[in-house]
């Protein structure tokens, strides 16, 4: 099955910048781009961005997304203690019919 | 306030059957595709599958041949069914409308011998 990769980890300081990587997106869905989610320990999943930059009501301007060739990316600026957090990028395969994950980013604050 | 809630059986034994259902509070069915996924203690998300308001319904390649998702839109529900489950199938699992950002609470599912 396809799939898309994302690093196991990154860690990078407060109020810096952390840019995480979802490759094999084109492969997968051309230029529509990623959908991105946050989950902290122990909690649901939460809907961060999808389809190139669409946040939901109520999600910060911290975190934007892109996406260039066969890689997406999600930006966090100003990075905070409470974006301490497990990151998965997701994307509809439209020739497996079914949506396709990323293994996950764990994102540490230092 | 929109809001998921789900709810089955939380201990399974090996070859059993595994039965979730989700309720879906302050949305209609229409217009969306209703998902369910999985995450085993410690690991990724996997998505299982997922149905609309028609019945249409899409599933994981590898998880296709077990897994049934079916919908009753006068209870505003949606179910998974996933049979001959073992301990692989041990995992929190989520109900979700994933483009919408609505997740359910998660329900742990152990499979035991």
């Amino acid at each position: 099955q396809a799939g898309l990769t994302q690093p196991p980890s990154v860690s990078e300081g407060l109020r810096r910048t952390a840019t995480l990587s979802c490759t094999g997106i084109s492969n997968i869905v051309g230029d529509q781009g990623a959908l991105w989610l946050q989950q902290h320990p122990g909690r649901p999943p939460k809907l961060l961005s999808y389809r190139n930059n669409n946040r939901p009501s109520g999600i910060s301007e911290r975190f934007s997304a892109s996406t260039s060739g066969n890689t997406a990316s999600l930006t966090i600026t100003g990075l905070q203690p409470e974006d301490e957090a497990d990151y998965y990028c997701s994307a509809w395969d439209s020739s497996l019919t079914a949506w396709v994950f990323g293994g996950g980013t764990k994102l540490t604050v230092l | 306030q929109v809001h998921l809630q789900q709810w089955g059986a939380g201990l399974l034994k090996t070859s059993e059957t595994l039965s979730l259902t989700c309720a879906v509070y302050g949305r209609s069915f229409s217009s969306y595709y209703w998902s369910w996924l999985r995450q085993p203690p410690g690991k990724g998300l996997e998505w299982i599958g997922e149905i609309n308001h028609s019945g249409n319904t899409n599933y994981n390649p590898s998880l296709k041949s077990r897994v049934s998702i079916s919908i009753d839109t006068s209870k505003n529900q949606f179910s998974l069914i996933m049979t001959s489950v073992t301990a692989a199938d041990t995992a929190v699992y989520f109900c979700a409308q994933l483009t919408g950002g609505l997740w359910g609470q998660g329900d742990l599912v152990t499979v035991s011998s």
